[in-house]
């Protein structure tokens, strides 16, 4: 079982959507999460970070985390197609951990 | 404040000559981690280091690969004998301690 697992999707959303995106971990040494987002030949960019379970909120974007479930969510609200991107998911115990990534391409 | 600074951005070389990747992380920040990704895929973790330390190295290869991130200067990443299959976007962040990681722009190796 890999360490942390997210849905390499293509995920393909109408604009104005709320877009939902997952990720499970195994290991509970985890103790601090983020969201990248990384464009095609760019950078990964930090979108969101925190360390507790519940909800952390910035602008359209909403981070939970779930510790008891080992879950954490990514919830981008009003989605526009600038949103296209792959998003990853991290968490850093020993070390920074990153999921896959999901591929998502908002519709205009 | 500058960000993580990654050159070159992007670096030819022949198979069989050595390829130095370099990484200097935000100020302040004393963690490195350094990452492989090929092209539509994610990103795979190689080696994380700290000032003189190299803590996990579990992700890179035993042969050729070899990373250090001295007291002074930027971190390296140094690949010797390159081969086609070692072409792929390398990228660096770093981090104080327990806060986020942040991300370079990456170099893109290209072994012709």
């Amino acid at each position: 079982q890999k360490e942390v697992e997210q849905d390499p999707g293509p995920l393909s959303v109408p604009e104005g959507a709320i877009v939902s995106l997952n990720c499970t971990y195994s290991n509970s040494a985890f103790q601090y999460f983020m969201w990248y987002r990384q464009y095609s030949r760019k950078g990964p960019e930090l979108l969101m970070y925190t360390y507790s379970s519940g909800n952390k909120e910035d602008g359209r974007f909403t981070a939970q985390v779930d510790k008891s479930s080992k879950y954490i969510s990514l919830f981008i609200r009003d989605s526009q197609p600038s949103d296209s991107a792959t998003y990853l998911c991290a968490m850093k115990g020993i070390g920074l951990i990153f999921g896959t990534g999901t591929l998502l391409a908002v519709q205009p | 404040n500058a960000g993580v600074m990654q050159n070159p951005r992007h670096l030819v070389r022949r198979r069989g000559q050595e390829a130095r990747l370099r990484c200097s992380p935000m100020k302040g920040h004393s963690h490195v981690y350094w990452y492989r990704q090929l092209p539509e895929e994610g990103l795979k973790f190689m080696v994380y280091l700290q000032k003189e330390n190299i803590i996990d190295e579990s992700g890179m290869p035993k042969e050729r690969f070899s990373a250090e991130f001295p007291k002074e200067g930027p971190s390296i990443l140094r690949i010797q004998q390159v081969v086609r299959g070692d072409s792929a976007a390398y990228f660096c962040a770093s981090s104080r301690s327990d806060t986020e990681a942040f991300f370079g722009q990456g170099t893109r190796l290209t072994v012709v």
